[in-house]
């Protein structure tokens, strides 16, 4: 059974670019949740997908956006990169309902 | 003033120290989690809980909901304990603490 899986691991952009990150959740789950973790920093929490619709989002600006599709895999989107996009990009999934989040390995994002 | 809050930052111990990593938190939640992170950033899950005690292996964790409060213990510390612990409340959705980096020295 695949945990959640996340690609690329490694992105290297120039700002102003645009970025599409992939996310695939564990077996059996159907809500995905991203969070941005800057260097020494705790995780932020981004935003959560569930039917294919954003349920809840953090305090990011609408740069970031996201998509969910029928098979549950998810995409986050960020436009107009900016040299403080640089972070580790986190998936996370669950079963609607449960309490526990298994995470993905991330995707690095450097913006240069 | 960050909702969770972890202390201490970093923490240098000795093999078979015995570490305690505490977390405190502001806000009205329905869990908590224990979180590892090993360098190059994957995420493991090591405890959720909504009171009382947990143990699994040479890992304890505490909570007192009332005092808002958690610890996070490892006995007889191992190198390969070395990682950044984070505490994460359950509040919708998870409000992670800046983690505590620990490096156990043989």
């Amino acid at each position: 059974d695949a945990g959640v899986t996340q690609s690329p691991t490694h992105l290297i952009k120039t700002r102003g670019q645009q970025v599409t990150l992939r996310c695939s959740p564990k077996s059996g789950h159907d809500t995905v949740s991203w969070y941005q973790q800057a260097l020494g920093q705790g995780p932020q929490f981004i935003f959560q997908y569930y039917e294919e619709e954003e349920r809840q989002r953090g305090n990011f600006p609408d740069r970031f956006s996201g998509h969910q599709f029928p098979n549950y895999s998810s995409e986050l989107n960020v436009n107009a990169l900016l040299l403080g996009d640089s972070a580790l990009y986190l998936c996370a999934s669950r079963r609607q309902g449960a309490d526990t989040q298994y995470f993905g390995p991330g995707t690095r994002l450097t913006v240069l | 003033k960050n909702e969770v809050e972890q202390s201490p930052q970093n923490l240098t111990a000795q093999e078979g120290e015995f570490i305690t990593i505490n977390c405190s938190y502001s806000v009205g939640i329905s869990a908590l989690h224990w979180l590892q992170q090993h360098p190059g950033g994957g995420i493991v899950s090591l405890f959720m809980l909504s009171s009382g005690k947990k143990k699994h292996g040479r890992l304890i964790a505490t909570i007192n909901i009332q005092e808002k409060h958690s610890s996070l213990h490892i006995t007889a510390s191992h190198p390969r304990d070395s990682a950044v612990y984070i505490c994460a409340v359950i509040k919708g959705n998870l409000i992670f603490g800046k983690g505590t980096k620990l490096s156990v020295k043989p």
